[in-house]
């Protein structure tokens, strides 16, 4: 079981570009969401998905949206990128409430 | 208004004796908690966690205790290896597949 992936690790973008971050949960687990984690604070909450739908979202612009596939996969797309969306964005993937599986993270600097 | 507080931003123990980090929450529908472990450049590392029915949960050297009167939770490791310093993470959630809300983290250092 290879866990929670998310791709890439890394990446540097210009303020206004668009950026897609994928996710591949847990096998078995069919709810993914989503969270920026900004340097020193705890990880906030994005959105979530299941069953191809947004269920939940958290306090974040429209510019952050999602899309989930059919093999729970995932892709966060931020549009019109800010400094501000320099970040660590998590994907955690989960099967009950009393767990929720993180992935490495994608590293995003906007310059 | 930050619903999950973790009030020590760093705490250092020596190898071999107890840690014990703290976690205060102010939202009562929070019913499911939450501990991660994270090191730097990887995701949280799930470590345990505990219903609001119980009032404790073991795994090994880890220990989550919740205190629902007083709204705080404490892990407890024993005993504290110097492979455990990272910074760890309180989380709540209001039941089901509600989203996590996390508290600012508490950086552990373990002394050899």
């Amino acid at each position: 079981d290879a866990g929670v992936t998310q791709s890439p690790t890394h990446l540097i973008k210009t303020r206004g570009q668009q950026v897609t971050l994928r996710c591949s949960p847990k096998s078995g687990h069919d709810t993914v969401s989503w969270y920026q984690q900004a340097l020193g604070q705890g990880p906030q909450f994005i959105f979530q998905y299941y069953e191809e739908e947004e269920r939940q979202r958290g306090n974040f612009p429209d510019r952050f949206s999602g899309h989930q596939f059919p093999n729970y996969s995932s892709e966060l797309n931020v549009n019109a990128l800010l400094l501000g969306d320099s970040a660590l964005y998590l994907c955690a993937s989960s099967s009950s409430p009393l767990e929720a599986f993180f992935g490495q993270g994608t590293r995003l600097t906007v310059v | 208004d930050q619903q999950v507080k973790q009030n020590s931003p760093s705490l250092s123990v020596q190898e071999g004796r107890i840690s014990i980090l703290n976690c205060d929450y102010t939202n009562s529908m929070f019913d499911y908690f939450l501990w991660y472990k994270k090191y730097p450049a990887e995701g949280p590392t799930f470590l345990i966690s505990i219903s609001s029915i119980k009032d404790k949960n073991e795994d090994g050297r880890f220990t989550v205790f919740l205190n629902k009167s007083a709204k705080h939770l404490s892990l407890h490791i024993v005993p504290s290896q110097p492979g455990d310093s990272a910074v760890y993470f309180c989380a709540a959630r209001a039941g089901g597949n509600t989203p996590l809300v996390f508290g600012k983290g508490t950086r552990l250092s373990v002394i050899a």
